[in-house]
Formats: C-alpha cells, structure tokens, sequence
C-alpha cells in the first residue's frame, strides 16, 4: 500500500531564503506524485505533479520538485521565499493502479512560514 | 467555469441535528470525493463517487450519508451529528487521464458541532 510521509510539520524560512520541503512515500507501482497548497481558508490547489518523464518538475509560483526513484522522494524547493508562500503544503501520492477508483493518499502536512 | 462550489461556508449544529453539505462542479468529471481536514491529520477521505448512482466508502465513512443522482452533484449527509465531526469539509472533483489528472478542490465549508 502507498503511504507519504512529510517530515517536519511546521517549517520557518526567512523572506529570500530557500524553502525545502521533504516527502517521502512508499509504493509498489511507479506512483503519480503531487504537491498541493492551502493558502489560509481556502481550498487547496494543485502545484505541481510528477507522472511519468522528467524527474524535476516545475509548478506554479517558482516551486519545483524533483523525483528520485532511488531515495522514494519528492522534495519541494523554491529557491527564494517570499512572504505570500507561508501556506500548508501537502504531499500526495495517488493509487493510480487501482483504476477508476484510485485515490490520492496523503501525507499530514507541512505549515511554511515566512519570516521578514 | 465557477470549479467546484460548496455551500454553505460555515455552519453550527448542536449534537443529534441533521444537515446536508452541498458541493457542485460544472467540469463534468465523473470522480467526486469528500474530504475531512482536522489539524495534525491531514485530509481523511469520507466517500467517493466515480459516476451518477456509483458511490463508496473512504477511510472514514461513518457518521456520513452521500447520493450521486447526477454528475454535478455530491452532497454529503450527516444524519446524526456529534462533536467529533467538528471539521473543515472538502469537496473535490477529479479531471483527466494519467499526466493531465487533477483534482480541483472547493473552498471548503467549516463545521462546529456543539
């Protein structure tokens, strides 16, 4: 079974500093990989996904995450935050070998917090 | 396109009343899902709906009734509610095929049972 771990559940950078995030999953398929942001009282919204080819991939707001079978991670980065990331970001790998029923599975979340 | 809509954006219930949580999307997407958020817990699946009349359990079902009787639509049921089910509720709506797929989420609606 498919499982995402998201160590460190709060985060504090600096404004200008790198943000890194780390998730790590367990899967027995080659997984689809997503990173998904909530902004206070909202909904959550799709940054970036992994599914097949190149291993970085970029997603919205200068964030990237780069696959790596070897280490089963998918580690967020952004080179320089800035105030309007401080969010919670999730980390989720989907079951997507169970078909028409495959699910996301998530990790617990990471809050990011920006400092000035 | 307004996405994926939920009404009402918060609500108080006291133990043992019964409401409906409303969630619509005008994508067309077969694949609906009901998420609960609680602090340290991440989001816990409640039920799913892959199509019109198709519905299934997640994770954490109980407590939770839902209906698929067309593709907009996907409302969530509770029938009794107690103090545990204090949440912030998603919906979501699932759109394309292997690197296109997506879930789009509703802004979510706030839920104190008291």
């Amino acid at each position: 079974a498919q499982s995402v771990t998201q160590l460190g559940s709060h985060v504090s950078v600096s404004e200008g500093a790198l943000v890194l995030l780390r998730c790590n999953y367990s899967s027995s398929v080659p997984p689809y990989l997503f990173w998904y942001v909530q902004y206070p009282n909202q909904g959550l919204q799709l940054l970036l996904k992994y599914t097949t080819g190149a291993t970085l991939v970029k997603g919205i707001n200068g964030f990237e995450a780069e696959f790596k079978k070897s280490e089963t991670s998918f580690h967020l980065t952004k080179p320089s935050a800035h105030m309007s990331d401080a969010a919670e970001y999730f980390c989720a790998v989907s079951d997507w070998n169970a078909g028409n029923n495959r699910k996301l599975i998530w990790g617990l979340g990471t809050s990011l917090a920006v400092n000035p | 396109n307004a996405g994926v809509t939920q009404t009402p954006k918060f609500q108080v219930l006291k133990t043992g009343q019964s409401m409906t949580l409303q969630c619509a999307q005008d994508m067309n997407h077969e694949y609906m899902s009901w998420y609960r958020q609680d602090p340290g817990m991440g989001l816990r699946l409640i039920h799913y709906s892959v199509g019109a009349g198709i519905t299934d359990q997640g994770e954490v079902p109980n407590g939770y009734n839902v209906s698929r009787s067309t593709t907009e639509d996907f409302p969530l049921r509770l029938l009794s509610a107690a103090p545990s089910q204090t949440s912030v509720y998603f919906c979501a709506s699932r759109g394309g095929t292997g690197a296109t797929e997506t879930q789009y989420f509703g802004p979510g609606t706030r839920l104190l049972v008291l």
